[in-house]
């Protein structure tokens, strides 16, 4: 079963605008992390943010996590046409070594 | 650096027929390995997960097995296939540094398999 959900389904923004996508999940965990998959590709790790760290940074990447309310946010600043994909949460337990992934939203940057 | 790969990466088979897809990662030593399905337009589906040889966690259960006979390499299969089973299949790997941590993991390119 999936514990992650992503939040919008699919976002259409034009090139240079931010984009802000959201992930809720329902039990208590150890990190978070966010992919982005190109379409018929494998995943690609973006970033990990544990659940004692509020705000992480990567380049464009802004990740933020509040586990009072089980949420969490991505921020992809002045987007581009090659930031068109979809991006997956996924959660890590407090315990064991595998990732429950949420359905994602594809997002698309129009040039 | 690491590398992971999969193959094939397209496959068409018919309902009945046997499977057999093949990972392999190179450049790491004693990897947790993983095995997803991914249906159109969805997420990911973990399907079996190994953190040695030999050690096979199954998470959902169908007509699918998985077997880890070396290190790096981990073998989806299946004796017959259904119609159901279509979907892209994807490999991925971490780190595996004790138990009750789970780390990024990285993907292959996926097998994109179609029973007709």
């Amino acid at each position: 079963s999936q514990q992650g959900e992503e939040d919008p389904q699919a976002l259409s923004i034009q090139e240079g605008e931010n984009a802000t996508m959201n992930c809720s999940y329902k039990t208590s965990i150890n990190n978070l992390q966010w992919y982005r998959q190109n379409s018929g590709r494998g995943l690609v790790h973006l970033i990990l943010i544990r659940s004692n760290e509020r705000e992480k940074h990567s380049g464009r990447l802004r990740v933020t996590l509040d586990t009072s309310k089980k949420s969490s946010s991505l921020l992809i600043t002045a987007s581009r046409a090659a930031d068109t994909a979809s991006y997956f949460c996924a959660t890590a337990s407090e315990y064991g070594n595998k990732l429950v992934f949420g359905a994602g939203t594809i997002l698309r940057v129009k040039s | 650096s690491q590398t992971i790969h999969q193959w094939p990466a397209t496959l068409v088979q018919p309902v009945g027929s046997p499977l057999s897809l093949e990972c392999t990662v190179e450049g790491t030593s004693n990897p947790n390995l993983y095995w997803y399905r991914q249906a159109a337009g969805r997420g990911l589906q973990l399907l079996f997960y190994s953190v040695g040889i030999g050690q096979i966690s199954s998470e959902v259960p169908q007509n699918l097995s998985a077997s880890r006979p070396q290190d790096r390499q981990f073998i989806l299969s299946s004796k017959k296939l259904l119609l159901s089973d279509s979907g892209f299949y994807l490999c991925a790997w971490s780190v595996s540094l004790g138990r009750g941590y789970t780390y990024e993991q990285y993907f292959g390119p996926g097998t994109r398999l179609t029973v007709t």
